[in-house]
């Protein structure tokens, strides 16, 4: 079965720029995965951030970006902010109408 | 806006059933296909199951399969999640979603919370 990974945990000073990843333990993504990016604080619903491998959704400022880097989707953020501390998860559209999300990583800022 | 308002959530015994609703407004609710996620206390979100916009196709994660059904009621704008033979670890916050048009979640709902136990 194929799991979806995600670093488990990630820093970041204020300012700095950080990539998170979304990979497969077999397997390489591409954009047909259509991966897609989610925010998530502690006791609130998931925030959409990217959709669609590099797509930003409706007011997520600009230093949030999607890409494909290798054979992983990333989520880059550029001049990361006290408020971005947060849990970040991926999803993956596997085909025949199935999402698979990865684990999460969890960002801390400082 | 957007609003999806999920109930239904409570404490249950093992084995028993439940049935969620999410009300849906603010968009075309028969034009869109729609998620149940959840996440169990402490950790990351799973994909539960997802329902095309006219409910004639419906897809299980594994674990959940024979066990859930997803099914919507378009005069209701209304989702539905039952959940049959509940076990303690289904227990979790439940989450209603709308499907964008990119294989994508678009909207979330605030969740309601299930807790299975004796």
């Amino acid at each position: 079965q194929t799991v979806v990974t995600q670093e488990p945990s990630f820093s970041v000073s204020p300012g700095g720029t950080v990539t998170l990843t979304c990979g497969l333990t077999s397997g390489s993504i591409s954009t047909g995965y259509y991966p897609s990016w989610y925010q998530q604080t502690p006791g609130q619903a998931p925030r959409t951030l990217i959709y669609n491998t590099n797509t930003r959704s409706s007011g997520v400022p600009d230093r949030f970006s999607g890409s494909i880097l290798g054979n992983k989707a990333a989520l880059t953020i550029t001049g990361a902010q006290a408020d971005d501390e947060s849990d970040y998860y991926c999803v993956l559209y596997m085909g025949s109408g199935i999402w698979v999300f990865g684990g999460g990583t969890k960002l801390t800022v400082l | 806006q957007v609003q999806l308002v999920e109930s239904g959530g409570g404490v249950v015994q093992p084995g028993r059933s439940l049935r969620l609703s999410c009300a849906a407004s603010g968009f075309t609710f028969s034009s869109y296909a729609m998620h149940w996620v959840r996440q169990a206390p402490g950790k990351g979100l799973e994909w539960v199951a997802v329902i095309s916009y006219d409910g004639n196709k419906k897809y299980y994660a594994d674990s959940m399969k024979g066990r859930f059904t997803i099914s919507r009621d378009k005069s209701k704008n209304t989702l539905y999640l039952q959940m049959n033979s509940l076990r303690a670890e289904d227990t979790a916050v439940y989450y209603c979603a709308k499907e964008g048009y990119n294989y994508d979640i678009d909207y979330w709902g605030q969740g309601t919370l299930v807790t299975v136990s004796s």
